[in-house]
């Protein structure tokens, strides 16, 4: 079964400066897709970013990225001039690709969770 | 364009009650998803539909119903609250097939079982 981890239960980082959030993943795929989700305070579960497997090139939306190592099954997100607004949680989820057989085995299995917080 | 919404917002029920969860969407997608957020805790997928007329159970899917009433629609049911019930429940969509696209959420019910 696949698995997400997320180890660091809480991190803190100082506004306007750069924070990387860990996130590492089991499976026995070759074709999936991995996400980041942001969860403030308000509840609302919003996609950050996503990346697909096949893709060599790590996904970039504005200041957030991701290093996603295949081999090591590795997918770290980056946030650059972090602002307050980026105080939340983080979930890194899993989802497998071509999955249409019924079922929930293609579903979205995520991580615990990270909390974030930004310092003034 | 509201997206995914969902009611109520809050709820309190007592041992034994029985309450509908709702949620509709207006984008038009095919399948929907129910899912619970505990404490320290990822969200783990109670049932879905991927498309108006089916639905399937996920990986939590004891002590809960669904109806897909139409294809704007998917409601939660508990027919006898039971404290481990108590949650944070998400319904989220997607446009096409129920394992091809992004996700998108609602904002999520808060629910306690006394």
């Amino acid at each position: 079964a696949q698995t997400v981890t997320q180890s660091q239960p809480e991190m803190s980082v100082q506004e306007a400066e750069t924070v990387t959030l860990s996130c590492t993943y089991d499976t026995s795929e070759s074709d999936y897709y991995l996400f980041w989700y942001k969860q403030p305070p308000s509840r609302q579960m919003i996609l950050v970013i996503r990346q697909e497997a096949y893709k060599q090139q790590n996904a970039t939306e504005n200041r957030f990225s991701v290093n996603f190592q295949k081999a090591a099954k590795s997918f770290s997100l980056k946030i650059s001039d972090s602002q307050l607004g980026d105080a939340a949680m983080y979930f890194c989820a899993y989802r497998r690709a071509g999955w249409n057989y019924g079922g929930s085995q293609g579903n979205l299995i995520f991580g615990k969770g990270t909390k974030l917080s930004v310092k003034p | 364009n509201a997206g995914v919404t969902q009611t109520p917002k809050f709820q309190v029920l007592k041992t034994g009650q029985s309450m509908t969860l709702q949620c509709a969407q207006d984008m038009n997608h095919n399948s929907m998803y129910w899912y619970r957020q505990d404490p320290g805790m990822g969200l783990r997928l109670i049932y879905y539909s991927a498309s108006e007329g089916t639905t399937d159970k996920g990986e939590v899917p004891n002590g809960y119903n669904v109806s897909r009433l139409n294809k704007r629609e998917f409601s939660l049911r508990l027919e006898s609250a039971a404290p481990s019930q108590t949650s944070v429940y998400f319904c989220a969509s997607t446009p096409r097939g129920a394992w091809t696209d992004t996700q998108y959420f609602g904002p999520g019910t808060r629910l306690t079982v006394l």
